[in-house]
């Protein structure tokens, strides 16, 4: 039973460019959340998501950074334009209900993005 | 004020030694609290969930005093492998069920 899968597990991009982030929640589960972990800094929460909705963005920047969670398909974080201070380390975690529950997040390794 | 304020440490301690972490939440609503454990640029994992009790998981204690909204972690003869850092972390439910995560103490037990 596989984990939570991300990939590219390293990403280098050079300013101005887009990244494209991918998570596979673990089977079974319908609850994915990204969270955005800058050297030094703990982790913070960036968006919620359900297949095919949007549940909280509130930790989401206001410009250049995207997220969808499609009906098929692994859900995608998308940063237009990156600066240098989008470089970080984002995980995806996924639940099979949604932590009000356990509480428990199944996290995936992690997308390393280096912006040059 | 961060949500979830801990001292980022680290702790230095000697192998067989007790350790305790805090940890503080500002949010009076909050509801749930767990400890997580996150190794050198791994992914985090569940340690623990924190009852108002206090419970216990072998050499991990957890205490939780909603009045003073401080949360701790008791590690007793500690180990080599238990050096990580270590994540309080909060659920509010009214905020639509995500975690919070605090800074993480980072702990390190040398022989």
């Amino acid at each position: 039973n596989a984990g939570v899968m991300q990939n590219p597990r390293h990403l280098v991009r050079r300013r101005g460019q887009e990244a494209r982030l991918r998570c596979s929640p673990m089977k079974g589960h319908s609850h994915v959340y990204w969270y955005r972990q800058l050297p030094e800094e703990g982790l913070k929460f960036m968006v919620y998501l359900q297949k095919e909705n949007i549940i909280d963005e509130s930790g989401m920047p206001k410009e250049r950074f995207s997220a969808e969670f499609p009906k098929e398909g692994p859900s995608i974080l998308r940063i237009q334009q990156v600066v240098r201070g989008d470089s970080a380390a984002y995980f995806c975690a996924s639940s099979a209900t949604g932590t009000a529950n356990t509480g428990e997040l199944f996290f995936g390794e992690g997308s390393r993005l280096t912006v040059l | 004020r961060k949500e979830v304020e801990q001292d980022p440490g680290p702790f230095n301690v000697p192998e067989g030694a007790t350790v305790a972490f805090n940890c503080t939440y500002s949010n009076s609503a909050s509801q749930s609290f767990f400890w997580y454990r996150q190794d050198c640029r791994k992914e985090p994992k569940l340690l623990m969930s924190v009852y108002s009790s206090g419970n216990e998981d072998g050499r991990f204690t957890a205490q939780l005093n909603r009045a003073s909204q401080y949360i701790s972690l008791l590690i007793r003869d500690s180990k080599l492998s238990d050096s990580a850092t270590y994540l309080c972390v909060v659920n509010n439910y009214n905020q639509g069920g995500k975690l919070i995560f605090g800074q993480g103490t980072e702990l390190s037990v040398k022989p």
